[in-house]
């Protein structure tokens, strides 16, 4: 089946600090791949997506790669800001005629000044 | 931003009532879903809708219906609403003849608390 697995977190890193939230997957098929971010109080926005293998999303500093050898998709950032602080959801779709997501269960980060 | 609003954004209920959350999206996009957020579970399918009238069920889908009558409104009712759905609902648009990389757009979020 289809899956996904992120890092438990919080993860506590003071501004400046390199980030990296790992992210690793399962599927039958090809998925997309997406890094959605929630701050407090607010619905998910996305934050960046990548669609094939060796494809690199970007975003507001943020990086990712997908990366089938390994089947990961891990999100990096190389100086957080303290605004930056959310929860961090890994995401896939399979493009199977329903186009259903399997999310990840969240990485909340903390940024501190 | 697909427009998309949710209503309401916090309710309190008790158990064994019936509860509507309605979502409303001003894009005309296709595909609509409802979720569910807890704490270690990420979001989790509840039902989703390809189309007006076209529903079928997610992950989670016991103790939920959805309607969907227009393209606009995408509605889920919890029959009779038991403690173990309270939780933080969300719903997502998505067309795929605007964006062929399937992102999905998310509302607001309504909080429920069932007591």
């Amino acid at each position: 089946g289809n899956s996904v697995t992120q890092m438990e977190g919080p993860v506590t890193l003071s501004e400046e600090a390199f980030l990296t939230i790992n992210c690793t997957y399962t599927a039958t098929g090809y998925p997309s791949l997406f890094w959605y971010v929630q701050y407090p109080g607010e619905g998910l926005q996305l934050l960046l997506k990548a669609t094939k293998a060796d494809d690199k999303g970007s975003n507001k500093g943020f990086e990712a790669t997908y990366r089938k050898e390994t089947t990961s998709f891990h999100l990096e950032k190389g100086s957080v800001q303290v605004s930056d602080s959310a929860v961090y959801f890994c995401a896939l779709s399979i493009a199977s005629g329903t186009y259903k997501y399997i999310f990840g269960t969240g990485t909340r980060l903390k940024v501190l000044a | 931003d697909a427009g998309i609003t949710q209503s309401p954004r916090h309710k309190v209920t008790e158990t064994g009532t019936p509860v509507t959350l309605r979502c409303h999206q001003t894009e005309n996009h296709r595909y609509m879903y409802w979720y569910r957020q807890d704490p270690g579970h990420g979001l989790r399918l509840i039902h989703y809708s390809y189309g007006v009238k076209d529903t079928d069920k997610g992950e989670v889908s016991d103790g939920y219906s959805v309607s969907r009558s227009k393209t606009e409104d995408f509605l889920l009712t919890l029959e009779s609403a038991t403690s173990s759905q309270t939780s933080v609902y969300f719903c997502a648009t998505w067309d795929p003849t605007r964006d062929s990389t399937e992102t999905q757009y998310f509302g607001p979020g309504t909080r429920l608390l069932v007591l």
